[in-house]
């Protein structure tokens, strides 16, 4: 079955650059969540998407933006990237319009991002 | 302010016995509950949920049980296998599931 999809895999940038990193959802899942895990800490919530439309928004900085494109997959895009930026970025997908199983969301492998 | 918490930061447990993983949360507005497992470097993965009208799921070898007038959710495997060994996450999300939050993690180690 397919997965949610999060492109690229491992990043490295430099400290003051821009990154993007990308998320394709599973097929019909129209809600998608952005997670930072820095080292030896929980996922912490950045901003999550329904419709194309921002739903809900965590401790994500201003440096960071995002949003959810027409076929729904999202990109985050990250500026004046920090040393402290480095961590695992999740991206979850759910389907909310009914049928089994739209309660739970489903990750995708990550993006480590290393700012040197 | 965690509103989704694992004090047990890890748990050892024999191959063949049971591995019970608690989960304990503040908001009593939370209206489903997960429990969602995760190896090094990978993305978690669904094990189980339960919504809050409901005090057991069920699912192969993985149970949950929450107690609500407790504000606790525990994740019982068995028999447990060293393939189980990885973090296990609890998390919560109200009912227009906006956002998961997501506790600390408890790392489980099944011993052969």
């Amino acid at each position: 079955a397919a997965g949610v999809i999060q492109s690229p895999r491992h990043l490295i940038k430099e400290k003051r650059e821009t990154a993007t990193l990308k998320c394709y959802p599973i097929p019909r899942h129209d809600t998608v969540y952005w997670y930072q895990q820095g080292p030896g800490q929980d996922p912490q919530f950045l901003i999550s998407f329904y419709e194309k439309m921002q739903s809900d928004k965590g401790s994500i900085p201003d440096r960071f933006s995002a949003q959810q494109f027409s076929d729904y997959h999202s990109e985050l895009n990250m500026s004046s990237l920090e040393l402290g930026d480095s961590a695992l970025y999740f991206c979850a997908s759910r389907g909310r319009t009914g049928g089994k199983g739209n309660t739970e969301a489903f990750f995708g492998q990550g993006t480590r991002l290393t700012v040197v | 302010d965690q509103q989704v918490k694992q004090n047990s930061p890890s748990l050892s447990v024999q191959e063949g016995r049971i591995s019970i993983l608690n989960c304990d949360y503040t908001n009593s507005m939370f209206d489903y509950f997960l429990w969602y497992k995760k190896y090094p470097a990978e993305g978690p993965t669904f094990l189980i949920s339960i919504s809050s009208i409901k005090d057991k799921n069920e699912d192969g070898r993985f149970t949950v049980f929450l107690n609500k007038s407790a504000k606790h959710l525990s994740l019982h495997i068995v028999p447990s296998q060293p393939g189980d060994s990885a973090v296990y996450f609890c998390a919560a999300s109200l009912y227009n599931f906006n956002k998961f939050y997501f506790g600390s993690g408890t790392k489980l180690n099944v011993k052969p």
